[in-house]
């Protein structure tokens, strides 16, 4: 059974980049889509990207310019970056497994961006 | 970008009762490439149906899908206790992918 788990800092400051890590146990990250999606609280599910195994990414076109996502096979681990950050990017952040539809979820990380 | 529109925002239903939630794009989906999700608060979303009607592993029955191009639909025939809950569509026919803002159905 594949499971996710997403880990990084609960707050950050607004103007900072926000750093996430998913650890993938169960099945091995190669071969795979993997993607990010995130859910400010009380609000819808958002896109942020997805890449594949081999490095190849695609961003929602609205954050493209902020993020940065990539892979380490040798730990079956896929990480997530959001550059400058502000108080719109508090959220719920959620990786998954991509196969189009989204089967397999992390629980996700709540992520505040304050002072 | 394919914007998605679900309706009705709210359902006020109960248990026993049939569940008929709509999700509308702005242009069609490319090989009725849609999904299903059902969230329940502090809870990740769970994969109900992908490619329009295809029910995930361990779904029952009496949760369907259906729909193409631009309309689809979630049906829920008898309300169990555990379908109250936040429903999105999703689709992923073209890039980027997106999201409903979802229904919620709630307890009558």
């Amino acid at each position: 059974q594949v499971q996710l788990q997403e880990s990084g800092p609960g707050l950050v400051k607004p103007s900072e980049t926000l750093s996430l890590t998913c650890s993938v146990s169960g099945g091995s990250i190669s071969n795979y889509y993997w993607s990010w999606i995130r859910q400010p609280p009380g609000k819808g599910l958002e896109w942020i990207g997805y890449m594949y195994s081999s490095g190849i990414t695609n961003y929602n076109p609205a954050l493209k310019s902020r993020v940065t996502m990539s892979v380490d096979t040798s730990k079956n681990q896929f990480s997530l970056k959001l550059s400058s950050v502000s108080a719109a990017d508090t959220a719920v952040y959620y990786c998954a497994r991509n196969n189009g539809w989204y089967f397999y979820w992390g629980q996700g990380t709540l992520v505040t961006v304050s002072s | 970008e394919i914007v998605l529109t679900q309706s009705p925002g709210t359902l006020s239903l109960s248990p026993g009762e049939r569940a008929t939630l709509s999700c509308r794009a702005s242009q069609s989906v490319t090989s009725s490439y849609l999904a299903w999700y059902q969230q329940k608060p502090g809870q990740a979303p769970r994969l109900l149906i992908y490619g329009a009607s295809s029910r995930a592993t361990g779904l029952p029955d009496r949760i369907s899908g259906s729909g193409s191009g631009t309309d689809f639909t979630l049906t829920i025939s008898r309300l169990e206790p555990e379908d109250f809950a936040v429903y999105y569509c999703q689709q992923y026919g073209s890039s980027p992918l997106t999201f409903g803002g979802g229904t919620k159905v709630e307890l009558k």
